[in-house]
């Protein structure tokens, strides 16, 4: 099955600095990319969908000018957390879709602001 | 607004038991329909995918069933083990390539 993937993983970052988190398909194109975040036992909410080469679709609430998101190959999107501050840290998980059917979600990245 | 509801938020079983989870969605025009599952601080393994013009979906000792009209759909887990215990997610697509709009979750705990 087609495979997303997220990187880092995990990151603990200081209040004040940015944090890039990388939303890779490896074996397919994603004209579409979907970043949601989930907070401590609770579900997940969409944050923004952005289609490959177009500005990004956020979600009411979600602040496009702290979270910037960029899709800029079929292949690759990425979610910048502008100054982040601790009430950013949350559990971030991108899913991928493209012209084969199907969505397929990346394995997530934990973000620690201390 | 698709609103996705799961019930019970937490469930725990002994061993050996069948089980079954509840998710009711308010809008019924899904594309489809998927049932997740998310181990303690990691990502999300799909269990079982649903189309809309589908009814059940098995694999193993899963099955998951659909009723569209209803708005309502169930997984039922055989002969539950404790490797079962995790958060279970159901979530429905109102299109393809759209996003999912994800329930509340259920909490599994099987006791050995």
């Amino acid at each position: 099955g087609a495979v997303v993937s997220q990187h880092p993983s995990r990151v603990i970052c200081k209040s004040g600095t940015s944090v890039k988190i990388e939303c890779r398909s490896l074996d397919f194109q994603a004209t579409t990319m979907f970043w949601y975040r989930q907070f401590p036992k609770k579900s997940l909410m969409l944050m923004a969908t952005s289609n490959e080469g177009s500005k990004a679709t956020y979600e009411q609430g979600v602040e496009k000018d702290k979270f910037l998101i960029n899709h800029a190959s079929l292949t690759l999107s990425t979610l910048t957390v502008t100054s982040a501050h601790p009430e950013d840290s949350s559990f971030y998980i991108c899913s991928a879709a493209g012209r084969i059917a199907g969505q397929y979600f990346g394995p997530g990245t934990r973000l620690t602001v201390t | 607004k698709q609103e996705v509801t799961q019930i019970p938020a937490a469930l725990s079983v002994p061993e050996g038991e069948n089980l079954v989870l509840n998710c009711s969605f308010t809008d019924s025009a899904i594309y489809n329909l998927q049932w997740f599952r998310q181990d303690p601080g990691k990502g999300l393994t799909s269990l079982l995918l649903i189309q809309s013009s589908q009814r059940e979906q098995t694999s193993g000792r899963l099955n998951a069933s659909l009723d569209k009209s209803s708005g309502r759909s169930t997984l039922y887990i055989a002969a539950s083990q404790p490797g079962d215990s995790a958060t279970y997610l159901c979530a429905v697509s109102l299109d393809t390539g759209n996003q999912f709009y994800f329930g509340t979750g259920t909490s599994l705990t099987v006791i050995p």
